[in-house]
């Protein structure tokens, strides 16, 4: 079983910042995927990476898998309220079907 | 497109009740489909996920069951509601084969009083 631990769990900055969190592991993924989730609604895939060093960006988030393939970070430039929210990390393995969740980042952006 | 429903939104239930949870999946064939926990707004933790009408793994031994009575429906069940058992309960699917990729439902608040 991967254990996925996301870093920091709780971030509370001023609209503008940037600000960078993270994902790490022990174990060497296949993939690895990045969801937003707000308050009451389920989370919503932002991007996965699949390769090591693979970088993508998503307008003002940019997303990073590890050259070993076993942490990734997601960073945010000039963040908004609106990015306001928990960013989950998830992971999964060749062959199965599941995917392993770390507890998340809890974000909050203040105008 | 693809959608997901789920309800309902909220439940309200006594200790000792059943449960039934349900959720459809529309524009898509034999997908993964997936239940999951999520205590405190953190991380998820998978109760069943099914890759196949009649087919269901469970992750985490319980209070819960769930079935796949067709090809886009997933239900979660209890016979007897513990306290334990409230949270926020997500339904989610997959391409399945090689993508994990989920794309859930809004989710249903229960909670056991």
């Amino acid at each position: 079983t991967q254990l996925l631990e996301q870093s920091p769990q709780f971030l509370s900055i001023q609209e503008g910042e940037n600000l960078t969190v993270y994902c790490n592991s022990s174990s060497v993924f296949s993939s690895l995927q990045w969801y937003r989730q707000e308050p009451g609604e389920g989370p919503v895939l932002l991007v996965t990476v699949v390769t090591g060093g693979e970088v993508k960006k998503l307008k003002r988030l940019t997303f990073q898998f590890g050259d070993a393939r076993k942490d990734s970070s997601l960073h945010i430039t000039a963040a908004q309220p609106g990015d306001t929210g928990l960013y989950l990390c998830a992971a999964s393995n060749v062959g199965y079907s599941t995917l392993t969740f770390g507890k998340g980042t809890m974000l909050l952006v203040s105008p | 497109s693809q959608t997901i429903h789920q309800w309902p939104a909220t439940l309200v239930q006594p200790v000792g009740s059943p449960l039934s949870l349900e959720c459809t999946v529309e524009g898509t064939s034999n997908p993964n489909l997936y239940w999951y926990r999520q205590a405190a707004g953190r991380g998820l933790q998978l109760l069943f996920y099914s890759v196949g009408i009649g087919q269901i793994s469970s992750e985490v031994p319980q209070n819960l069951s769930a079935s796949r009575p067709q090809d886009r429906q997933f239900i979660l069940s209890s016979k007897k509601l513990l306290l334990s058992d409230s949270g926020f309960y997500l339904c989610a699917w997959s391409l399945g084969l090689r993508n994990t990729e989920a794309f859930f439902g809004q989710g249903t608040r229960l909670t056991v009083v």
